[in-house]
C-alpha cells in the first residue's frame, strides 16, 4: 500500500512552459486534492474533486487545471507556468463519508518556474 | 470563504516547557478542527483533531481545545521534546460527507524546542 504518491519530486521550468504534476493513490479514497505551499502562507487549496468526473475549484485554481478520470488519479496541469506559481505542490486524498477526515498527504513536489 | 488566523508565527520553548498555539475562524459553520505537523521537508501528518460537540481532547501530551462560541481552538504541548519541532498547521472545515477534506489551513506555526 503506497499510499499518496507524486512526481516528479522537484521540477524546473522556464515561464510560458506547461507540464503536469501527477499523482495517484491506492487507497481508493474518493476524494483528492491540490495544495500549495508558500512560506507565511499556510496551505492554500487549488482544485479538489469529490469522485471521478467531479472537480472543482479552491481558493487559488487561476493558472492550474485538473481532470479526475478514475480514482485513483489527479494530475495538476499548468499550461503556461509563471514565476508566482514557484511552490511545494501537495496531492492529498481522504475517503469520503462520515468518520475521520484525516487528510492523507503526498511528499510534496517542489517546483520552480525561472 | 473561511479565513484561519494561526498565532504565533515562531514559538520557541526550552525541552520539558509547554507550548501553546491559538488559532481563529470565521465561519460558523465549520465544526471540524485538526491540527497537522510538518516536520522539515516531510508532508504533513494529522496529530489530533476536534469537532464541535467536544471542547476538548487529549492524546497523550498533546491538547486540543475548541471554543465555538469565541471561534477559536488552541493545540497545547506539554513536557516538549526536542522532536516536538516542526511546523504546526490548524484548519478548519465543515464536517461530514465531502466536505471534511475541504480545509482551510492557517499560516502555521514554527515551533523550536531547545534541549
Amino acid at each position: 500500500n503506497a499510499g499518496v504518491t507524486q512526481t516528479p519530486k522537484f521540477q524546473v521550468l522556464k515561464t510560458g512552459q506547461s507540464m503536469t504534476l501527477q499523482c495517484a493513490q491506492d487507497m481508493n479514497h474518493e476524494y483528492m486534492s491540490w495544495y500549495r505551499q508558500d512560506p507565511g502562507m499556510g496551505l492554500r487549496l487549488i482544485h479538489y474533486s469529490v469522485g471521478a468526473g467531479i472537480t472543482d475549484q479552491g481558493e487559488v485554481p487561476n493558472g492550474y487545471n485538473v481532470s479526475r478520470s478514475t480514482t485513483e488519479d489527479f494530475p495538476l496541469r499548468l499550461l503556461s507556468a509563471a514565476p508566482s506559481q514557484t511552490s511545494v505542490y501537495f496531492c492529498a486524498s481522504r475517503p469520503t463519508g462520515r468518520g475521520t477526515g484525516e487528510l492523507f498527504f503526498g511528499e510534496g513536489s517542489r517546483l520552480t518556474v525561472l | 470563504g473561511e479565513n484561519v488566523e494561526q498565532h504565533p508565527s515562531t514559538l520557541s520553548v526550552q525541552e520539558g516547557d509547554s507550548a501553546v498555539i491559538k488559532c481563529t475562524y470565521s465561519d460558523s459553520a465549520s465544526n471540524y478542527f485538526p491540527w497537522y505537523k510538518q516536520e522539515l521537508g516531510k508532508r504533513p501528518q494529522l496529530i489530533i483533531d476536534i469537532r464541535s460537540n467536544v471542547g476538548e481532547k487529549k492524546d497523550q501530551r498533546i491538547a486540543v481545545t475548541l471554543n465555538k462560541t469565541a471561534k477559536h481552538f488552541s493545540l497545547h504541548i506539554t513536557e516538549t521534546q526536542p522532536e516536538d519541532s516542526a511546523v504546526y498547521f490548524c484548519a478548519s472545515s465543515e464536517g461530514g460527507g465531502t466536505s471534511y477534506g475541504k480545509l482551510t489551513f492557517g499560516q502555521g506555526t514554527i515551533l523550536t524546542v531547545h534541549p
